[in-house]
């Protein structure tokens, strides 16, 4: 699967966009970018995903750059719930199953 | 409401137990996955399965097997537990397109003394 980068912690204060980078410089075509989040004690949460297009959903939007080695998540107003982990993957068929593997992820604080 | 979830929220064995941990799902998912989470190395991939009796290993398979039985559920197996496999253990589940979401279970928190 091919490798993401992310920063290890990020701070956003409440209200405000949270823009969350995302480095996949070696992804193929096939190979589709999720995010997910982890709040504290819980199983990772399911955010959005896309191949090449910009998607948004009531969560947040991706962008995915047009050589799609890099994307963004952006939650349009954190609030302090939004408070997690979050994890950019990269995904792609095996040809029998499709793993997810996850990196360390982005620790991403909502502050007043 | 779909739902993996996992047989127990915390578990404590002795080392050299076998231990069996548990996922059910209900969604009629075709993969199932098992996950282990420790400090500063995220989650890990143990391994995981795309049919009934079929497995693939994952990027940690060491000192683990699996069983998927039945569609539904996805057991992982530690032979002979070691201190070095307390954890986190994660299971989830996705259809079997691959451009598909997977839901997670709550986690079940292993400890080996």
């Amino acid at each position: 699967d091919a490798k993401t980068t992310q920063p290890t912690s990020m701070d956003c204060a409440e209200g405000r966009a949270a823009n969350l980078p995302c480095n996949h410089s070696t992804i193929s075509g096939n190979e589709y970018v999720y995010w997910y989040r982890q709040i504290h004690s819980q199983g990772p949460q399911y955010i959005i995903h896309g191949l090449k297009n910009n998607e948004t959903n009531e969560m947040a939007s991706l962008i995915i750059t047009e050589d799609r080695k890099s994307s963004t998540l952006i939650l349009p107003h954190a609030t302090l719930r939004d408070t997690a982990v979050y994890y950019c993957i990269v995904r792609r068929y095996t040809g029998t199953a499709s793993k997810l593997t996850f990196g360390t992820g982005t620790r991403l604080q909502v502050t007043l | 409401d779909v739902k993996v979830t996992q047989s127990s929220r915390y578990l404590v064995k002795r080392t050299g137990e076998k231990v069996f941990l548990e996922c059910v799902q209900d969604m009629d998912h075709e993969n199932m996955f098992w996950y282990r989470q420790d400090p500063g190395l995220g989650l890990r991939l143990i391994y995981f399965s795309y049919d009934v009796k079929m497995k693939e290993k994952g990027d940690i398979p060491e000192g683990y097997s699996v069983s998927r039985e039945k569609k539904e559920r996805f057991s992982l197996i530690l032979e002979s537990a070691s201190t070095n496999q307390t954890s986190m253990y994660l299971c989830a589940s996705s259809a079997g397109q691959w451009n598909t979401e997977a839901f997670f279970g709550q986690g079940t928190r292993l400890t080996v003394v």
